[in-house]
C-alpha cells in the first residue's frame, strides 16, 4: 500500500510571510510527485510537479524534493489570502496517483 | 486546450436509487480517465481508472461501477445507492505524468 502523508494542519501565516508545506511517501521507487491546490468545495488544480532532486521553481512557488529522504516539500513565498486554501501532495505510479489528505492553509491578513 | 466537463454538478438521491454521473474530455485522444470520491474531511479516493475504451481498472470494492463507451467519456454508476456514498465524485483526465481534474458532482444520498 502506498502511503502519502501530509500534516492536516491548519497552517496559519501572516500575509506577505513564507508558507512551507511538507509531505512523505513510502515508496522509495516513486518517480514523480505533484502540488496541487483545492479551494473549498472546488476540484484540485495542479500548481506543480518535480521529478528530479532539489528545488523547482514557478513564481512564488517553490518544489523541493528529496528522494533519499522520501519527502516533497512546497514553499510559498509572499504568501497572499487568496493562497488560503487545502494543498494536496501526490506521487504518481504507473499512471496511477497517490494522494496525500491535504494541509488547510490560512494567510491572515 | 484540453476541457474536462462533468454533470451534474450537484445531486440529491434518496438511498436505493440508481446513479449516473458523466464525465467528458475535449481537446485530447485516448487520454487516461479516472473517478475519485472525497469524502467530507478526507482524502482522494481513486475508485476506477481506464487507459482505453472498455478497459476499467477498480480500486475499491464497492457498489459502484464504471463505463468507457468513448475514447473521451467516462460514467460512473451504481443500480442502488447507499448513505456512505455520498461525497464529491471527481473525474480526472491524464497524459503521461500529469493528471487535471473536471469540476466535480457533489453528491448527496438522504
Amino acid at each position: 500500500q502506498k502511503e502519502v502523508e501530509q500534516n492536516s494542519g491548519p497552517l496559519s501565516v501572516p500575509e506577505g510571510a513564507i508558507a512551507s508545506l511538507n509531505c512523505t511517501y513510502s515508496d522509495r521507487g516513486s518517480q514523480s510527485f505533484f502540488w496541487y491546490r483545492q479551494y473549498s468545495g472546488k476540484s484540485p488544480e495542479l500548481i506543480m510537479f518535480i521529478y528530479s532532486n532539489g528545488d523547482k521553481e514557478d513564481g512564488r512557488f517553490t518544489a523541493q524534493l528529496n528522494k533519499a529522504s522520501q519527502y516533497v516539500s512546497l514553499l510559498i513565498r509572499d504568501s497572499q489570502p487568496s493562497d488560503s486554501a487545502t494543498y494536496l501532495c501526490a506521487v504518481n505510479e504507473r499512471n496511477q496517483f497517490y494522494f496525500g489528505t491535504g494541509t488547510s492553509l490560512t494567510v491572515i491578513p | 486546450s484540453q476541457t474536462i466537463h462533468q454533470w451534474p454538478a450537484t445531486l440529491v438521491q434518496p438511498v436505493g436509487s440508481p446513479l449516473s454521473l458523466e464525465c467528458t474530455v475535449e481537446g485530447t485522444s485516448n487520454p487516461n480517465l479516472y473517478w475519485y470520491r472525497q469524502a467530507a474531511g478526507r482524502g482522494l479516493q481513486l475508485l476506477f481508472y481506464s487507459v482505453g475504451i472498455g478497459q476499467i481498472s477498480s480500486e475499491v470494492p464497492q457498489n459502484l461501477s464504471a463505463s468507457r463507451p468513448q475514447d473521451r467519456q467516462f460514467i460512473l454508476s451504481s443500480k442502488k445507492l447507499l448513505l456512505s456514498d455520498s461525497g464529491f465524485y471527481l473525474c480526472a483526465w491524464g497524459r503521461g505524468d500529469t493528471q487535471y481534474f473536471g469540476p466535480g458532482t457533489r453528491l448527496t444520498v438522504l
